[in-house]
């Protein structure tokens, strides 16, 4: 089935900790993004990539990284965990850089103690 | 003030009514405009896209927009329980390197 796939699911982490969560996209998407979704505070742009090789500062990036080496993979890392980097990630992708439609995965559970 | 902001809500119809959830936006220079669906739990789910004034009809569901007013809004027809769940409106803003920036959502509930 064609998608988005995320991993892991849930994870709890130690604040300090290295952590990368995983978005592998199968619809050759050009653009791919990642949000976080915090109560009362809605989805929030991280980090997103136009296209392979690209990418860009969202609403929200200090304290991640990303990278594009590929079409289909985006992963966000954190270098160094905060308690207030406990969030649901969400990643998405849309066909066209501005187009807005955006397909999103499953999302992963960050927890960060 | 935030850049998309929806009706706090919950909100709450009966079965069969209809459901109108608002937002409106801050950036007058935006082209596009979104209604996404999440169920509890959920990623967020495209529904409705609007892209010029006036209304868009997609089966039950009609999207409004006026840019003057800067304006967009979500109707909702004969609505089933099945429809309850957050509606968040995503608004593509030059402010956020043209990409989505989504209000907080309203909630709605339908009751049986």
């Amino acid at each position: 089935i064609a998608g988005i796939t995320q991993a892991p699911t849930s994870q709890i982490l130690a604040a300090g900790r290295r952590m990368t969560l995983r978005c592998t996209q199968d619809m050759r998407h050009n653009a791919m993004y990642w949000y976080r979704q915090d109560l009362g505070l809605g989805l929030r742009l991280i980090h997103y990539s136009n296209t392979a090789g690209t990418t860009g500062k969202g609403e929200v990036p200090d304290g991640y990284s990303v990278s594009r080496a590929n079409t289909d993979d985006f992963p966000l890392t954190l270098a160094s965990a905060v308690p207030s980097q406990t969030s649901v990630y969400f990643c998405a992708s849309s066909q066209g850089t501005d187009t807005g439609e955006l397909f999103f995965g499953e999302g992963s559970r960050l927890t960060v103690l | 003030q935030k850049e998309v902001e929806q009706n706090s809500g919950p909100l709450s119809v009966p079965e069969g009514a209809i459901a109108s959830l608002n937002c409106t936006y801050s950036d007058r220079g935006s082209q596009s405009f979104f209604w996404y669906r999440q169920y509890s739990g959920k990623s967020p789910e495209l529904i409705m896209s609007i892209y010029s004034n006036g209304d868009k009809e997609d089966g039950r569901f009609t999207a409004q927009l006026n840019k003057a007013s800067q304006y967009v809004s979500l109707l909702i027809r004969d609505s089933q329980p099945s429809d309850s769940a957050t509606y968040l409106c995503a608004v593509n803003s030059n402010t956020n390197a043209g990409k989505s920036t989504f209000g907080d959502g309203t909630t709605l509930t339908v009751k049986p």
